[in-house]
């Protein structure tokens, strides 16, 4: 079975940094790209990240570009995204996912509350 | 960036109706290479996190009812779901995975009368 476990989360200060995890087990993790998408609470799916299988790739949108890194360990099965300079709209429920560029299994989601 | 447009918003149908949602890209998701389309849909119950339902525009994802299908090509997709039962109350999201930045639509809401 699939599992996709993330932590990390928690209530950060505008402007302060944030590092998650999501623990992969129930299939080949090295075999998978791994992604993060986030929903801001009441709203819609966002794509935050991208990381291909061996980490030498990764993708961002605009938004998050230059503040976010995301990052990965094949040997511990586990993907990581670096949040830094954060905002109170990055304020969502973090998925990890994986997958082809769609998402097939998630993560039951972490909170990142960006208040002060 | 690809902009998607999903509509409608929200719907509200009795168990056994038969519903669509449609999702409009601002390019085509049709690869020339293939002639395969870059189109996937989400279901998210209250309180869970999104299921894939349907990847390259119409295959089913495993497990998932066939009362759930995917159609379309080039711009303009639709998901249809057949006879409605009570346990399909959820938000319906499409994605592209055609080409970065990834992209969703807004979302529709089904409610069950």
């Amino acid at each position: 079975e699939v599992q996709l476990v993330e932590t990390g989360g928690g209530l950060v200060q505008p402007g302060r940094s944030l590092k998650l995890s999501c623990v992969a087990s129930g299939f080949t993790f090295s075999s998978y790209w791994m992604y993060w998408i986030r929903q801001a609470p009441g709203k819609g799916l966002e794509w935050v990240s991208s990381i291909n299988t061996d980490g030498g790739s990764t993708y961002y949108p605009d938004s998050v570009k230059g503040r976010f890194t995301i990052s990965r360990d094949n040997a511990e099965n586990t993907v990581y995204l670096q949040m830094n300079s954060l905002r109170s709209e990055d304020t969502a429920t973090y998925y990890c996912a994986n997958g082809y560029n769609f998402f097939d299994y998630w993560g039951q989601g972490v909170m990142v509350t960006v208040s002060s | 960036d690809i902009v998607m447009t999903q509509s409608p918003s929200s719907l509200a149908v009795s168990a056994g109706e038969t519903v669509t949602i449609n999702c409009k890209s601002s390019q085509s998701l049709l690869s020339s290479g293939n002639q395969k389309n870059y189109l996937a849909w989400y279901q998210q119950k209250p309180g869970q996190s999104p299921k894939l339902l349907i990847y390259l525009a119409s295959t089913r994802e495993s497990g998932v009812p066939d009362r759930f299908i995917g159609s379309g090509s080039g711009t303009d997709f639709t998901l249809t779901i057949s006879s409605v039962q009570a346990e399909d109350l959820a938000d319906y999201y499409c994605q592209q995975h055609y080409s970065y930045p990834l992209t969703f639509g807004s979302g529709t809401k089904l409610e069950i009368k």
